[in-house]
């Protein structure tokens, strides 16, 4: 297994343009979770998955975000008329919740996509 | 709401000297509690972790002991080295809810 990945792993885009990003998890991890990290700060939650359902979004995803993950698997996370405070490193984790008494919630993270706004 | 304050970095130190970087925390419930590690152009890793109180996680010479009394979760290392120059989050999780709230890192350097 080769963790989780992330692709674009750099993005540089104009103003009022879309992107889209991917994660890929570790095979059969049911959970995936999205969060930004900016220069100098920690990340910031901004949403996650147990499998195909997002089941909780942060005030920080403005309804310009938008997040996937169709089939349980991959996702990707889209950002609509990017603005130049959207530039931040955009983290992917996944994790396996287990269905036994002690659960494991260890998150694993992806390398990150850094994004640009000009 | 659940917060995290770290020590501020740079922390600059030479090889072999003692590592301490403070940790403390504000959580409903009784958070778990995580130290990760950013090595420059990686990903975050689990460095070592901590689900209640009085536990001490452990790993890589790396020790971090769960204060419930005084809210904390520093983490010390006895004896540096050049390659353990990095980026340290702590971090917590509280109850059944999965997100991580992290604190803003500190960046530590290892010189020779």
């Amino acid at each position: 297994d080769t963790g989780v990945s992330q692709d674009p792993r750099h993005k540089i885009t104009k103003r009022g343009q879309n992107v889209t990003f991917r994660c890929d998890p570790i095979s059969e991890h049911n959970r995936l979770y999205w969060y930004r990290q900016t220069l100098g700060q920690g990340p910031e939650f901004l949403t996650y998955f147990q499998n195909e359902a997002q089941l909780e979004k942060s005030r920080l995803l403005s309804d310009r975000f938008s997040a996937e993950r169709p089939k349980g698997s991959f996702s990707t996370l889209e950002i609509q008329r990017t603005e130049q405070g959207d530039s931040a490193m955009y983290l992917c984790a996944s994790s396996l919740v287990s269905s036994g008494r002690n659960p494991s919630y260890e998150q694993y993270f992806g390398p990150g996509t850094r994004l640009t706004v000009t | 709401g659940n917060s995290v304050t770290q020590m501020e970095g740079p922390v600059t130190l030479s090889e072999e000297a003692f590592l301490t970087i403070n940790c403390t925390y504000t959580a409903t419930g009784y958070p778990s509690l995580f130290w990760y590690v950013q090595y420059p152009g990686e990903g975050l890793q689990l460095l070592l972790k901590a689900t209640k109180a009085d536990d001490k996680g452990s790993n890589k010479g790396f020790e971090a002991t769960y204060r419930k009394e005084t809210t904390s979760f520093h983490l010390e290392k006895g004896s540096v080295q050049v390659s353990d120059s990095a980026v340290y989050f702590c971090a917590l999780r509280t109850g059944t809810a999965s997100k991580l709230t992290f604190g803003t890192g500190t960046r530590l350097q290892v010189t020779l």
